[in-house]
């Protein structure tokens, strides 16, 4: 079946670092990918998506590119704040011709950005 | 203002106590969905819905119920809690799950932590 696989956590940086989460995926088709982000204390919410193949996704200066080729789905950012400790959720929605579209869930990626 | 809202955000209680937790959105959402987090298993679907009185399992439902009497509610029961179920829980709603229906962003409440003794 389909399922997600995101690096192991937990990340520390320190302020203005450079981010890189990697999410690698299995799936039928062409999936949708997102980016799902929880801060302390609170529910998931969506960081950015992306729907098919080298789709970029943006959000707050995150990225994410849709490769088929390797299919991956990393999470990048340039210089990182204290701001954006966090858990990331790295996740899919299969190409169903149905309504079972489900979203599978990664892990999880706990990130700590030291000032 | 758009949101899901669970409750109670905190619950403690003792094995074989029946118990509800409360998910109500008011958006409008046809597709609601429970989830329990666990450390180092991340998310797990328990059941979710696709519209009023439309409910499936997900990949963990055992000791579980749903209802989807309302398209605004959908309650989780824990009829008879055990240790195990000790988690914290997230309901999550969007417009359709279904792929291109232009709307595919999940809502999620503020969890409940559940503690049982």
């Amino acid at each position: 079946g389909d399922s997600v696989t995101q690096m192991e956590g937990p990340v520390t940086l320190s302020e203005e670092a450079f981010l890189t989460i990697n999410c690698t995926y299995t799936a039928t088709g062409y999936p949708s990918l997102f980016w799902y982000v929880q801060y302390p204390g609170e529910g998931l919410q969506l960081l950015l998506k992306a729907t098919k193949a080298d789709d970029k996704g943006s959000n707050k200066g995150f990225e994410a590119t849709y490769r088929k080729e390797t299919t991956s789905f990393h999470l990048e950012k340039g210089s990182v704040q204290v701001s954006d400790s966090a858990v990331y959720f790295c996740a899919l929605k299969g190409d169903y011709g149905g309504s079972q579209g489900n979203l599978i869930f990664g892990k999880g990626t706990k990130l700590s950005v030291k000032p | 203002e758009a949101q899901v809202t669970q409750n109670p955000r905190y619950l403690i209680t003792v094995t074989g106590k029946k118990l509800t937790v409360t998910c109500s959105q008011n958006m409008n959402h046809e597709y609601m969905s429970w989830y329990r987090q666990d450390p180092g298993l991340g998310l797990r679907q328990i059941y979710y819905s696709m519209n009023v009185e439309v409910t499936d399992k997900g990949d963990v439902p055992e000791g579980y119920k749903v209802s989807r009497k309302e398209k605004r509610n959908f309650p989780l029961i824990l009829e008879s809690p055990s240790p195990n179920q000790t988690s914290l829980y997230f309901c999550a709603s969007s417009r359709s799950p279904r792929r291109g229906a232009g709307d595919e962003k999940l809502f999620f409440g503020s969890g409940t932590q559940l503690s049982v003794l």
